[in-house]
């Protein structure tokens, strides 16, 4: 099993729509969680990262952590075609409040937003 | 705004031959990363560094792989004898000293190097 589970689409929804984005954990000691954009042939750009349970809000973006059933989510509201990406969900792990520093990623989400 | 750069942004070679990449990180950032990426998979973590000390390298990494950052502040990612396996992108990748009272957890990109082994 892989420790980062991201179904990788593609998803193709309307403009104006909510996006949500999932992705499943396994191995939850001390976590923290990322979200990255990757536009074609470009370097992942940082979104939002959390470090506990619950929601965490960032203009159109809202991040989702339910560790009780290891389930990160991504929602993006009011879609633009600007949005069209690959969605990346990270993992990382926490020791004495230090962080390991290898992410280990999902296979990422292809999101398409149409006109 | 000078984000993490890296050089070249393309490379294609032959089977067998040597290639160097060099990354740049965001100026004051203490730790820089390198991850490789085939297509349509998300990012896989080569070895990390913390100034200039190598903290973890990852069993992906071969003995044809090396990475040095000898100053703590550039790096560079040598692979020798080239195999068409080797073809993907190869990201790099800087993150804050928790000193800066910036988390140390976010790790912020570059463009990567694209390479290609015929």
């Amino acid at each position: 099993q892989k420790e980062v589970e991201q179904d990788p689409g593609p998803l193709s929804v309307p403009e104006g729509a909510i996006v949500s984005l999932n992705c499943t954990y396994s191995n939850s000691a001390f976590q923290y969680f990322m979200w990255y954009r990757q536009y074609s042939r470009k370097g992942p750009e940082l979104l939002m990262y959390t470090y506990s349970s619950g929601n965490k809000e960032d203009g159109r973006f809202t991040a989702q952590v339910d560790k009780s059933s290891k389930y990160i989510s991504l929602f993006i509201r009011d879609s633009q075609p600007s949005d069209s990406a690959t969605y990346l969900c990270a993992k990382g792990a926490l020791a004495g409040g230090t962080s390991y520093g290898k992410l280990t990623f999902g296979q990422g989400t292809i999101l398409t937003v149409h006109p | 705004d000078t984000g993490v750069s890296q050089d070249p942004r393309h490379k294609i070679t032959k089977r067998g031959q040597n290639v160097t990449f060099r990354c740049d990180p965001i100026s004051e950032h203490n730790r820089l990363y390198w991850y490789r990426q085939t297509l349509g998979q998300g990012p896989e973590f080569l070895t990390y560094f913390q100034n200039e000390a190598q903290l973890e390298k990852s069993r992906l990494l071969s003995d044809r792989f090396s990475a040095e950052r000898p100053k703590g502040s550039f790096s560079t990612l040598e692979i020798q004898r080239t195999e068409q396996g080797d073809s993907a992108m190869y990201l790099c990748a800087s993150s804050p000293s928790a000193l800066t009272g910036q988390p140390e957890e976010t790790q912020y990109f570059g463009p990567g190097t694209r390479l290609l082994v015929l």
